[in-house]
């Protein structure tokens, strides 16, 4: 158990809709970040919190948008969903913003399909 | 951009065989080199690492060494397991920064 909790586990939903996924770091920790693992695109990186605020952004659409909480969770939120949205969404935490190296505990995932 | 490139899978072996999985990258300046593994239905778990060239990295029985001069991490265990079946991914960050980058993972099946 790494210490990072997701919900849902499961998410089906139809084309168009609007779904929000949460995340809930280790304690302690500041630095959420948020990946998508699709078979044909692998595992991307998608964007990262630190502290409340945007530190990185990565292959995000504009139909997807996050944000990390006052009390440290962070939420990421998917609309006009389409078929190829359908993947395993996993959320990571790590301690601190830089430095030589952060590891990032991984979440046990969404998984998303889009019908 | 940063990039990293590993093995294409399945790679099936016998109970105590020797693994080796290829990894190589792209990048500039001086990047961490981690392999992750993802066991069937969890979420990735760190496996080793290694933040500057020639650091060998190992856990678990898995090694792995940064070669900057062939900019590759190889993973290597000499004996496998049934349990160390699961997906391993090799990733680099850049030094100062926490953004991760993914190879497309190696699914290991190991038989008895």
């Amino acid at each position: 158990d790494s210490g990072v909790t997701q919900t849902p586990k499961h998410l089906i939903t139809a084309t168009g809709q609007r779904v929000t996924l949460r995340c809930s770091p280790r304690s302690g920790d500041l630095s959420v970040y948020w990946y998508q693992q699709s078979l044909d695109q692998g595992l991307q990186f998608l964007i990262q919190y630190y502290n409340g605020e945007e530190r990185a952004k990565g292959n995000i659409l504009e139909r997807f948008s996050a944000q990390q909480f006052p009390d440290l969770h962070s939420e990421l939120n998917l609309s006009s969903l389409e078929l190829g949205d359908s993947a395993l969404y996993f959320c990571a935490s790590s301690a601190r913003l830089a430095g030589t190296y952060n590891e990032q505990f991984f979440g046990p995932g969404t998984r998303l399909t889009v019908l | 951009g940063d990039s990293v490139t590993q093995m294409e899978g399945p790679v099936t072996l016998s109970e105590e065989a020797f693994l080796t999985i290829n990894c190589t990258y792209t990048a500039t300046g001086y990047p961490s080199l981690f392999w992750y593994v993802q066991y069937p239905g969890e979420g990735l778990q760190l496996l080793l690492k290694a933040t500057k060239a020639d650091d060998k990295g190992s856990n678990k029985g898995f090694e792995a060494t940064y070669r900057k001069e062939t900019t590759s991490f190889h993973l290597e265990k000499g004996s496998v397991q049934v349990s160390d079946s699961a997906v391993y991914f090799c990733a680099l960050t850049p030094g100062g920064y926490q953004k991760v980058t993914f190879g497309t993972g190696t699914k290991l099946q190991v038989i008895p």
